[in-house]
């Protein structure tokens, strides 16, 4: 069964450092996106990208993130200059469509530390 | 702001029982609902959607919802030990923006 694969599955890294989380959406899939859940809390949105450029993102997704598809099978997500409050699990996911409905397939996570 | 609200605190059932899970919502425009399982430390899997009001049943899995009341519930059917597992509630919006609920924990005792 296709599916949607993330490296590294996790990562620890010291405040004010670069990460790039990676992910391989399904192949046949146009639309991705990342949602991040901090331990004990909801699965929040951060940002779905289409056709090369983000299609939505939310309040979370600040200047200090970026999304980025380097490749015809990668999607990365950047953050820029890690804080301690960006200590959760990222999940990548994707689907075949980007109407309401369509089913939403998640990869197993990267967890960050960020110490 | 999409709420999704997932109130009841953690859920025991004996093995073989119904267990029961409850969500409402606050953006009366959304079309899609999801209830998604959660194991501890692992990623959301879908086990139903549904999009109309009434029923919607999927094996032991039965979907309820009530656009009116903004309201989609989710019965489990004989539970066993592997429904053991937090269960979250979900709508979709535009882009297929996901908003989930906190989820339901469910333990299940043989």
């Amino acid at each position: 069964e296709p599916e949607v694969t993330q490296t590294p599955s996790h990562q620890v890294t010291q405040m004010g450092q670069e990460v790039i989380l990676r992910c391989v959406p399904i192949s046949n899939h146009l639309y991705f996106y990342w949602y991040r859940q901090i331990l004990g809390q909801k699965v929040e949105f951060l940002v779905s990208f289409y056709n090369n450029e983000i299609s939505e993102k939310s309040e979370i997704f600040d200047d200090q993130f970026s999304v980025e598809r380097p490749d015809g099978s990668n999607f990365t997500l950047k953050i820029r200059s890690t804080k301690l409050e960006d200590s959760a699990m990222y999940f990548c996911a994707s689907s075949a469509s980007g109407s309401s409905g369509n089913t939403i397939y998640f990869g197993e996570g990267s967890w960050l530390t960020v110490v | 702001q999409k709420e999704v609200e997932q109130n009841s605190g953690p859920l025991s059932v004996p093995e073989g029982a119904i267990a029961s899970l409850n969500c409402t919502y606050s953006d009366r425009g959304s079309q899609s609902f999801f209830w998604y399982r959660q194991y501890s430390g692992k990623s959301p899997e879908l086990i139903m959607s549904i999009y109309s009001n009434g029923d919607k049943e999927d094996g032991r899995f039965t979907a309820q919802l009530n656009k009116a009341s903004q309201y989609v519930s989710l019965l489990i059917r004989d539970s066993q030990p592997s429904d053991s597992a937090t269960y979250l509630c979900a709508h979709g919006g535009g882009n297929n923006r996901l908003a989930f609920g906190k989820g339901n924990q469910v333990v299940v005792i043989p």
